[in-house]
């Protein structure tokens, strides 16, 4: 079953302490990213990836960190937490795009964050 | 500046009763426009994904419609469902030079279904 799974799904943290969110997908996409949901915004891009060791800042980084040794995984990092960065956090990943057909994008279940 | 408005932000309908959500968008270039059902707490799941030449989609109950030349598009629930009750969420595909795809999301439209 194609999956674009996050962990953990629910963490309360405390400024600071910095956290890695996983994120795995079984597809073998190229094209993986970040996004954080908050009340009354669309979603909005933190980091994305091309491809393994290709990857570059989508529109609110600041704060984020990530990696992508492996094609398959796409860790988002905190490294120093603060109450801003509370929000619900989605994975995603999709094929690279040819062309303006648009591939599927699917989405992890999410990952709840409160930073106190 | 690329934005995707939706309306209304949130619609309340009886079970069986059809409705319409709206979309309008300044993104350009254009490359495709996605529709999205997010259920509370979960991940948005993909709908219908149309381009430039496409003005129609279906996928069972819901049909989106798409016209490029007003920028506009919409998605139609027909016989709606219990299970409806969600956000629906309008993304807009667009291409940078070197081919770099960008999504713009809206904000989505929180749809309620009452028995």
């Amino acid at each position: 079953e194609a999956q674009v799974t996050q962990n953990p799904r629910y963490l309360i943290t405390v400024t600071g302490k910095k956290l890695t969110v996983t994120c795995s997908q079984n597809m073998n996409h190229e094209y993986m990213s970040w996004y954080r949901q908050d009340p009354g915004l669309g979603l909005r891009q933190i980091y994305y990836s091309m491809n393994v060791e290709v990857t570059d800042k989508g529109d609110v980084p600041e704060g984020y960190k990530v990696s992508r040794k492996e094609k398959r995984n796409f860790p988002l990092i905190l490294e120093s937490p603060s109450p801003n960065q509370t929000s619900l956090y989605f994975c995603a990943s999709r094929k690279a795009e040819t062309g303006a057909i648009g591939n599927t994008i699917y989405f992890g279940e999410g990952s709840w964050l409160t930073v106190v | 500046k690329n934005q995707v408005e939706q309306s209304p932000q949130s619609l309340i309908i009886l079970e069986g009763k059809n409705c319409t959500l709206q979309c309008n968008y300044t993104v350009s270039p254009f490359s495709n426009l996605r529709w999205y059902k997010q259920d509370t707490g979960r991940g948005p799941v993909s709908l219908t994904i149309m381009t430039f030449s496409e003005n129609t989609k279906s996928n069972g109950r819901y049909t989106a419609t798409l016209d490029a030349d007003t920028k506009q598009s919409s998605l139609h629930i027909t016989a709606s469902q219990l299970s409806d009750s969600a956000s629906y969420i309008c993304v807009v595909n667009t291409v940078f030079s070197g081919g770099y795809n960008k999504l713009i999301f809206g904000a989505g439209t929180r749809l309620a279904v009452h028995p």
